[in-house]
């Protein structure tokens, strides 16, 4: 089935380490995204890629950095310098075509120890 | 806008009740609308919807309203059942970037 697929689902880092998220899609959409959401609050954007080898900040892009390599794949690592990275990390999707509906994968948790 | 504040707005319903949820988005000019249902631990599902051209749009058992006056935008739910406990996020177009800014989201509880 046709879908994105993140990994690791709960990830566990301690202070001062890099960590990289995956999100892998086979929808062939031109257009990935990465949100952070803090509990009982919305979606905040950290980066985004409309194409392959090019890629934008978001609102919240300080403490992380993404590639776009491939149109399948768009990493996300989450830096030592990002001070409070604990959350739940979305990624999504969608076609080049605006507007559309993002498509979204299942979350990573992320928790600092 | 950031949401502030770690509670989010709870709606309460009886099973078998309509819901209805409310958003307020903030560009005039946005375009498109989608309400996304978030079940604990997982990511957003789409549910429905709606381009600016239109105020009105129906799906199975939801309704979105768009009142581009007073930029309201409503889900209505309709026979609301235990499995529609979630939480409920609307998200607007950002015409210029081809992004969607999403709201604060609103905690749906059915009580059997």
């Amino acid at each position: 089935d046709g879908g994105i697929t993140q990994s690791p689902k709960y990830l566990f880092r301690k202070e001062g380490q890099n960590v990289t998220l995956s999100c892998e899609q086979n929808l062939n959409h031109d257009a990935m995204y990465w949100y952070r959401q803090d509990p009982g609050q919305g979606l905040r954007l950290i980066y985004y890629s409309q194409i392959v080898n090019d890629f934008q900040k978001g609102d919240i892009a300080e403490g992380y950095s993404v590639s776009r390599e491939k149109k399948e794949s768009f990493p996300l690592t989450v830096t030592s310098a990002q001070k409070n990275p604990t959350a739940f990390y979305l990624c999504a999707s969608k076609t080049g075509a605006s507007p559309g509906e993002l498509f979204f994968g299942e979350g990573s948790r992320l928790t600092v120890l | 806008g950031e949401s502030v504040g770690l509670h989010l707005p709870t709606l309460s319903v009886q099973e078998g009740d309509n819901s209805i949820i409310n958003c307020a988005y903030s560009n005039s000019a946005s375009d498109y609308f989608i309400w996304y249902k978030q079940e604990s631990g997982k990511g957003p599902q789409f549910i429905i919807d709606i381009r600016s051209n239109m105020d009105k749009r129906q799906g199975q058992r939801v309704t979105v309203l768009l009142n581009k006056t007073v930029k309201h935008l409503s889900l209505q739910i309709a026979a609301t059942q235990p499995g529609d406990s979630a939480v409920y996020f609307c998200a607007e177009n950002n015409n210029a970037g081809n992004m969607l800014t999403f709201g604060g989201g609103t905690r749906l509880m059915v009580k059997p």
